[in-house]
């Protein structure tokens, strides 16, 4: 079964400065992997989706990488702001179905 | 384009009551989920379903649980009677088709058990 794994589970860092959220899977065999913000109180907001075939994505100051035979992927946060607070949530999915979840990083970004 | 809505966003019911939640996905998505997250945990998948038809419920409750999507486009899942392990927040979530193609996410119900 899919396990997927988050490190760390929370991360306080001071506005401007870049980080590195990480993501671990157990299974290779991914369809791709898809990396989430929640705020507190509400639903998933998607950030960026990386296919099994590719090795990255970005959006603005994101950046996502995915190496699939060693099962991890990274999310790249560059010059974070108080507004980047939130919980990241890194799934992949697996055959036609559904999205294995990690547990989060919860992050704040110090003003 | 309208995103996924979600009703009510908060239920509060004593144990043994029963519940209902509504998702209505964004306009021309075959593939709907339901998604428990409870507190501290990420997602899991209850229920899916490709137009009305269930694609995979193994992990759906079903002595308490059930869900349908009569008309293949809003979907229901009721919980009856409920426990106090479900207070939760419910997620709804739409795809174009199934496979690999982007979920997109309502705002999720956030029910209590008490």
């Amino acid at each position: 079964k899919q396990e997927v794994t988050q490190i760390p589970a929370a991360l306080s860092v001071p506005e401007g400065e870049n980080l590195v959220l990480n993501c671990s899977f157990t299974d290779s065999a991914i369809y791709n992997l898809q990396w989430f913000r929640q705020d507190p109180g509400k639903g998933l907001t998607s950030l960026l989706l990386i296919q099994s075939s590719q090795r990255e994505q970005t959006s603005g100051r994101l950046n996502a990488s995915l190496d699939k035979s060693s099962g991890r992927s990274t999310l790249y946060i560059a010059a974070s702001q108080p507004g980047d607070s939130a919980t990241y949530l890194c799934a992949v999915k697996t055959g036609a179905n559904n999205l294995f979840f990690g547990t989060g990083t919860r992050l704040t970004v110090i003003p | 384009e309208a995103g996924v809505a979600q009703s009510p966003r908060y239920k509060i019911i004593e144990k043994r009551q029963s519940v209902a939640f509504w998702c209505n996905p964004i306009s021309g998505h075959a593939t709907l989920y339901w998604y428990q997250q409870i507190l501290g945990q990420g997602p899991k998948l209850l229920i899916q379903f490709q137009n009305n038809g269930v694609v995979d419920d193994s992990q759906l409750p079903k002595d308490r649980f059930s869900a349908e999507r009569l008309k293949g486009v809003d979907s229901t899942l009721k919980i009856q009677p409920a426990k106090l392990e479900d207070s939760a927040v419910y997620l709804c979530a739409s795809s174009l088709v199934s496979g690999g193609y982007e979920q997109y996410f309502g705002p999720g119900t956030r029910l209590t058990v008490t």
